[in-house]
């Protein structure tokens, strides 16, 4: 069965940084590219982030251009996401979201980042 | 950036009845369009990948269309587990986007 797991969201100030992990399981991890989705309370789905095979390509939304930086550890079938200058618009549930042939296949449970003073 | 204008926004129905939600790109995305249903509380699922492919294990009342740059989902017959909020995406060009989504509510 395919798993994953995210973790780090945390309450954090404006203008800080978080770590988010996530933790795959069941299936090739290597094999398969990656991405990070988001969801602001009452709001919809946004694609924020896309990183490939071998770490080769990485792409971001124009709202986390500059801020946030996605990388992968395929030994320990690892996913993450480095967020900084946070601002109070990125927060939101953050889900770690596989990619099969350009759909997003398979998703975790989230985890919530906050940011507010 | 390509925009996916999703309608409408809500809806209310039946079960049993037929139900349609529509996607229009702001340009050309092939055949790159995927819907998602997402519960609260749950990890969004996929439904429909490359504008007509069932995801696996997802019922064949699920279906998607598209006419030029205008992308359908049905719902033939409306089941109790389908109340949800579906969502479209685009995967043709980064940064890949969603429509707005559309909240399926008991009427």
């Amino acid at each position: 069965e395919v798993l994953l797991v995210e973790s780090g969201g945390a309450l954090v100030q404006p203008g800080g940084s978080l770590r988010l992990s996530c933790a795959a399981s069941g299936f090739s991890f290597s094999s398969y590219s990656m991405n990070w989705v988001r969801q602001a309370p009452g709001k919809g789905l946004e694609w924020i982030s896309y990183i490939s095979l071998s770490s080769t390509t990485r792409h971001y939304a124009d709202s986390v251009q500059g801020r946030f930086t996605i990388s992968r550890d395929d030994a320990r079938n690892s996913l993450f996401l480095q967020m900084n200058s946070l601002r109070d618009e990125d927060t939101a549930v953050y889900y770690c979201v596989r990619d099969h042939y350009y759909a997003l296949d398979h998703w975790g449970l989230g985890t919530l980042v906050t940011v507010s003073s | 950036d390509i925009q996916m204008t999703q309608s409408p926004s809500s809806l209310s129905a039946s079960v049993g009845d037929r139900v349609t939600i529509t996607c229009r790109a702001s340009h050309s995305i092939s055949t790159f369009l995927s819907w998602y249903q997402h519960k609260s509380g749950r990890a969004p699922k996929l439904l429909i990948f490359y504008l007509s492919n069932l995801a696996s294990g997802v019922p064949s009342r699920f279906s998607g269309s598209a006419s030029g740059t205008d992308f359908t989902l049905t719902i033939s017959s409306l089941q109790p587990e389908d109340f949800a909020t579906y969502y479209c995406q685009q995967s043709h060009s980064f940064p890949w986007t969603f429509g707005q989504g559309t909240k399926v509510e008991m009427k």
